[in-house]
């Protein structure tokens, strides 16, 4: 398996556009996760779904992030209007709930810059 | 929730152990403990997870004594490449069916100098 794939790696971006940021997670895997990692606030957890279903998206900062996912093998994290304070490293995550310890599998991140 | 408190930063040198210590004095019953590590430029990668006693597994040892309120990550004769962020985390597997969110904060930054 190629792992949790995300895209784009880098995206730099003006104040006002709208982002799509997209993740495929590992087959088989139930859960998925969208993270933001900044140096200030360090990895904070966005929202997660179980079965494409979202369980918590508490960690949405705000109403302009939004997040899907249309069915197992794909999930976007959109930002509209992004702000420069949206600058930072989005990394996605799958597992497989079920077995004891819900190891997370990380993928790349996007390094997203709005200018 | 489960807050966890692990030092910012940590040097060591080569082909020395180390010790990563996380106090989480409010766990929960049915939490576990799970560290992961973090290279620049690359999300987190499962290191290893426990719930008592003791753990290990080829790339390193978890201890957590009987109150649970404490573990310390081992890492056997540490090289260059261990240079790395190590998170400690403590929380409920999320197949237990609650929304309890596993907070990350900014974990430890490990500088192994040769």
């Amino acid at each position: 398996d190629a792992g949790v794939i995300q895209s784009p790696r880098h995206e730099v971006t003006e104040m006002g556009q709208e982002v799509t940021l997209r993740c495929k997670p590992i087959s088989g895997h139930n859960s998925l996760f969208w993270y933001r990692q900044t140096m200030m606030r360090g990895l904070e957890l966005l929202i997660y779904f179980n079965n494409n279903v979202p369980i918590d998206d508490s960690g949405m900062p705000e109403d302009r992030f939004s997040a899907k996912m249309p069915n197992a093998s794909f999930s976007t994290l959109k930002i509209q209007p992004s702000e420069p304070r949206d600058s930072a490293v989005y990394f996605c995550a799958s597992s497989f709930l079920g077995l004891a310890g819900d190891e997370q599998f990380f993928g790349p991140g996007t390094r997203l810059t709005v200018l | 929730l489960a807050k966890t408190t692990q030092p910012i930063s940590m040097d060591s040198y080569e082909g020395q152990e180390v010790n990563i210590t996380c106090s989480h004095n409010n766990i929960a019953t049915n939490d576990y403990i799970t560290w992961y590590q973090q290279f620049p430029s690359q999300g987190p990668r499962f290191i290893i997870q426990g719930y008592k006693t003791k753990v290990t597994n080829e790339v390193a040892s978890l201890f957590i004594p009987a109150d649970r309120k404490s573990s310390t990550l081992s890492l056997p004769r540490v090289s260059l490449s261990d240079t790395a962020v190590y998170y400690c985390l403590v929380g409920e597997p999320l197949w237990a069916g609650n929304n309890r969110k596993l907070i990350w904060g900014l974990g430890t930054s490990l500088a192994v100098n040769p």
